[in-house]
């Protein structure tokens, strides 16, 4: 069966510093990679996505992402912080034969202090 | 503008009643989705709908039922046999295809008087 795991729940980091949130999956199959924040009482916004080709991805916000098949991993990026960027992050993964059903990571929650 | 819109952005319910949460969108995407969201458990699928007037289980739809009569709208209904319903509900769309990302509404918190 398919899982996400998100390896910290609460990331603290200060403005303009850069920041990693880590994500990795299992999964038997191919599979496409999603990463989606979400801000305070709102619904998730996709951030980015990896379907195939460029392992290097990146998304809005200046965020990125990199895909590494060896490790089953799809970290998530920034180069340096803002206020704004305080959330909760979200890594999902779906199978690239299976139906349309997302598994969710159980998030992380980045707190950016000034 | 396009997009999902839910409705009420909050709810309450006395013990024993049935209520409904609406989840309406106009992307004409073919797929919707229910999902349970509970601190420090990420988002849990409750149903899911990849076409009009057919609907699969998630992972968690006991106490829950859902209808499909029209492709805009995904209609979730939290019964009296949902135990612990408090919570943040999110519905989302897509278009069909495991490669497609979904789009997420805004959400409706639950509690119980």
């Amino acid at each position: 069966a398919q899982s996400v795991t998100q390896l910290d729940s609460q990331v603290p980091v200060f403005e303009e510093a850069p920041v990693e949130l880590r994500c990795n999956y299992s999964s038997s199959v191919s599979v496409y990679l999603f990463w989606y924040v979400q801000y305070p009482n709102q619904g998730l916004q996709l951030l980015l996505k990896y379907l195939s080709g460029s392992t290097l991805v990146k998304g809005i916000n200046g965020f990125e992402a990199e895909f590494n098949k060896s490790q089953t991993s799809f970290h998530l990026r920034k180069p340096s912080v803002h206020i704004s960027d305080t959330a909760e992050y979200f890594c999902a993964v779906s199978q690239s034969y299976n139906t349309d059903k997302l598994i969710f990571g159980t998030g992380t929650r980045l707190q950016v202090f000034p | 503008d396009g997009g999902i819109t839910q409705s009420p952005k909050y709810l309450f319910r006395k013990e024993g009643q049935n209520v409904t949460l609406s989840c309406e969108q106009n992307l004409n995407h073919d797929a919707m989705y229910w999902y349970r969201q509970d601190p420090g458990q990420g988002l849990r699928l409750i149903y899911y709908s990849q076409i009009v007037n057919d609907f699969q289980k998630g992972d968690i739809a006991e106490g829950y039922s859902v209808s499909r009569e029209k492709k805009e709208s995904f209609p979730l209904t939290v019964t009296s046999a949902q135990k612990n319903p408090t919570a943040f509900y999110l519905c989302a769309s897509s278009i069909r295809g495991s490669n497609q990302p979904q789009h997420f509404g805004d959400g409706t918190r639950l509690s119980i008087l």
